[in-house]
């Protein structure tokens, strides 16, 4: 069955520490790909999106993501993180031709200020 | 971009009742999609709401339980039947960007969720 794996559960970090944020995902064919945030008491929002193109994808907020097709990874990361990105981050993947988004499990992520 | 709204934002309901959630999308849309987000959980899909056909659901879920209309291109309602503690959860609407043509061409928008506590 297809499924998303997020590696942290929970990520606790300082201000202006950079992140990474680990996604691998298990479908062996074309895929879009996607993470989500949900900010406290906010909607789920999309940061970021892949479907083609450069593997390496700029989302808003300074985030970023790379899809490594051979590891079949899709990894969140950002330089330098602000108090504000305190929230909880979804790796998200769409089977190409398919229209349900399969959602990893989700990464709470604490800023300290 | 889609916005979604969904009624009720919150409700605490007694064991063995039902509740019914409404979605409405500020702009038409084919699919419709239903999540559940338990505590601590990630996004699980219950089932997807076509307009003009019947909803097709995931493993797991069943009509009888979870059941949904769609009577028009953006409205959707979702019924958690016969409730117990274990239906306690985020309810979740959402949509596929991409207008009438529907389908994920583009992110799916969701709304801000329907929190249910089952007594």
């Amino acid at each position: 069955a297809q499924s998303v794996s997020q590696h942290n559960h929970h990520v606790i970090l300082s201000e202006a520490a950079s992140l990474e944020l680990g996604c691998n995902y298990s479908y062996g064919g074309t895929v879009n790909l996607f993470w989500y945030v949900q900010y406290p008491g906010q909607h789920l929002q999309l940061l970021l999106k892949y479907f083609s193109g450069d593997p390496l994808v700029k989302g808003i907020k300074g985030f970023e993501a790379e899809f490594i097709k051979s590891k079949f990874s899709f990894n969140l990361r950002k330089p330098s993180v602000q108090w504000s990105d305190t929230a909880e981050y979804f790796c998200a993947v769409n089977p190409d031709r398919d229209d349900k988004i399969i959602f990893g499990k989700g990464t709470r992520l604490h800023i300290l200020p | 971009s889609a916005v979604i709204s969904q009624k009720p934002s919150r409700d605490i309901c007694q064991r063995g009742t039902s509740l019914t959630i409404q979605c409405q999308v500020d702009s038409q849309v084919t699919m419709m999609f239903w999540y559940r987000q338990q505590p601590g959980q990630s996004l699980t899909l219950i089932a997807t709401a076509n307009q003009g056909s019947e909803a097709t659901y995931e493993s797991g879920f069943v009509i009888d339980k979870f059941p949904i209309s769609r009577p028009n291109l953006t409205f959707s309602t979702l019924t958690v039947s016969n409730m117990s503690p274990e239906d306690s959860s985020i309810y979740l609407c959402s949509v596929g960007g991409g207008g009438l043509a529907g389908g994920l061409y583009n992110e799916q928008f969701f709304g801000p969720g329907t929190r249910l506590t089952v007594l």
